[in-house]
């Protein structure tokens, strides 16, 4: 059972690269996530997807960007790397219907096991 | 939107009962869930209470909800290290989870 898996586990960045967090599931899901996990702070949203081809803003979205082409991957793009993006970073995934009777699963989130990236 | 308010750290000798809490503002919250983090891990789903409930118990787990005054706790008896992790709390209801800053449980010897 993959779940949700994350790529690379471990990143170290200059200041001004590039790069992309990887993420894909296998679990046919419709809604998927990033949020980023700083000491302390809890988990904050950066972005988030109802479905292919949709996006949308989550509560931190600066300086990253998001792609959903397909189900089952979400890459998380860092055009120009900066201190303030050293976090860990997480990826979910969930399985929602909207509308109609909410059961407790809907909203379970399955998530990766996470990317942690420094920025030098 | 939601907030949620978690006390940061949480000490326990081995054996004791831990008892993690938090609190939250929207109430149409149908579903409130406790999820675990293990040191170098993601988040699991640890249990999770329906909103019409007072009390959950899933064997060493008790969850308890004040929905009146939007407190939810997590009671973990005769707490093991294996249960050292940070614990979120996370209302659902908005299809968009909002977490908590987390508590450290700290179990020692």
């Amino acid at each position: 059972n993959a779940g949700v898996t994350q790529t690379p586990k471990f990143r170290i960045l200059k200041i001004g690269q590039s790069m992309t967090l990887q993420c894909t599931q296998d679990m046919n899901h419709n809604y998927m996530y990033w949020y980023r996990q700083d000491p302390g702070m809890g988990l904050k949203l950066i972005y988030y997807s109802v479905g292919a081809g949709i996006t949308d803003k989550g509560e931190v979205p600066n300086g990253y960007n998001v792609s959903r082409s397909t189900t089952e991957d979400f890459p998380l793009r860092l055009e120009l790397a900066a201190p303030s993006q050293t976090s860990v970073y997480f990826c979910a995934s969930s399985s929602i219907h909207r509308g109609g009777l909410i059961a407790a699963t809907n909203e379970k989130l399955f998530f990766g096991s996470g990317t942690q990236l420094s920025v030098l | 939107g939601e907030d949620v308010e978690q006390s940061l750290f949480l000490s326990v000798r081995e054996g004791d009962s831990s008892v993690i809490n938090c609190t939250y503002t929207d109430s149409s919250s149908t579903y409130l869930y406790w999820y675990k983090q293990e040191p170098g891990a993601g988040l699991q789903l640890l249990t999770y209470i329906f909103s019409n409930m007072d009390m959950k118990q899933d064997q060493r787990l008790t969850v308890l909800l004040n929905k009146k005054d939007k407190h939810l706790s997590l009671r973990i008896a005769d707490t093991q290290t294996g249960d050292s992790a940070i614990y979120f709390c996370a209302p659902g209801g908005s299809y968009i989870p909002t977490f908590g800053r987390g508590t450290s449980l700290i179990v020692h010897p």
